[in-house]
């Protein structure tokens, strides 16, 4: 296991409250993100981290917001919850790449997901 | 148009048979290639990774990259029941850790 912990692991919330997910990693890992996955659209980024406090959008950001405070801690927060964003939501970690090679961190490694509805 | 494509499947194979999963791209700027099991309610789990192009091999998996074509494979030999998962592709850029994926082809190995 790559040290990833998401939590909560499930959440059933009502439209138009806020809703904060939190992902923690044991690997001191530069990198984290948040990604969502549902049917026939795989997994899309919503917003990634490349260290403290330093974050940027992914593909999907609309209506999501994060921090990360600390190197391992970084938290997901939908303002105001949506039916639109019912959805597994996974955190991943990685490490800068810097160089190239072949070493096993410049891959990503996955949470084990928060399921998320929203009535 | 997705940067990287992938079919969805499902794909059903009996035991014992040799699958063969694919997934093309478009950027040619990919370096870094990744396959990765989904099983049902759990989270992506790296596979295999390669990079540039060429081919490696992990016990019964065989990942594959032709950067001409734009196309990268993962063979798997000797197919077992606990195969049965979703696979996804995903590849990135040197010295970008933004990575891409495929939506993932579900394949189903019958006893």
């Amino acid at each position: 296991d790559a040290g990833i912990t998401q939590s909560p692991r499930h959440k059933v919330t009502e439209t138009g409250t806020p809703v904060t997910l939190r992902c923690h990693q044991t690997e001191n890992h530069r990198y984290m993100y948040w990604y969502r996955q549902d049917p026939g659209h795989g997994l899309r980024l919503i917003h990634y981290s490349y260290g403290v406090k330093d974050t940027d959008k992914g593909e999907v950001s609309d209506g999501y917001s994060v921090s990360r405070s600390k190197t391992e801690d970084f938290l997901l927060t939908l303002e105001s919850a949506t039916s639109s964003q019912t959805s597994v939501y996974f955190c991943a970690i990685s490490e800068s790449t810097g160089q190239g090679g072949t070493a096993a961190w410049e891959t990503q490694y996955f949470g084990p997901g928060t399921r998320l509805l929203v009535l | 148009q997705k940067e990287v494509e992938q079919d969805p499947g499902p794909l059903s194979v009996p035991e014992g048979a040799i699958v063969s999963l694919n997934c093309t791209y478009s950027n040619s700027a990919f370096q870094y290639f990744m396959w990765y099991r989904q099983y049902s309610r759990k989270g992506p789990e790296l596979l295999m990774y390669t990079y540039s192009s060429g081919n490696k091999e992990d016990g019964r998996f065989t990942a594959q990259v032709d950067k001409s074509s734009k196309y990268i494979s993962l063979f798997i030999r000797d197919s077992q029941p606990s195969d049965s998962a979703t696979y996804l592709c995903a590849m990135k850029k040197s010295n970008f850790n933004k990575f891409y994926f495929g939506s993932g082809t579900k394949l189903n190995v019958k006893p």
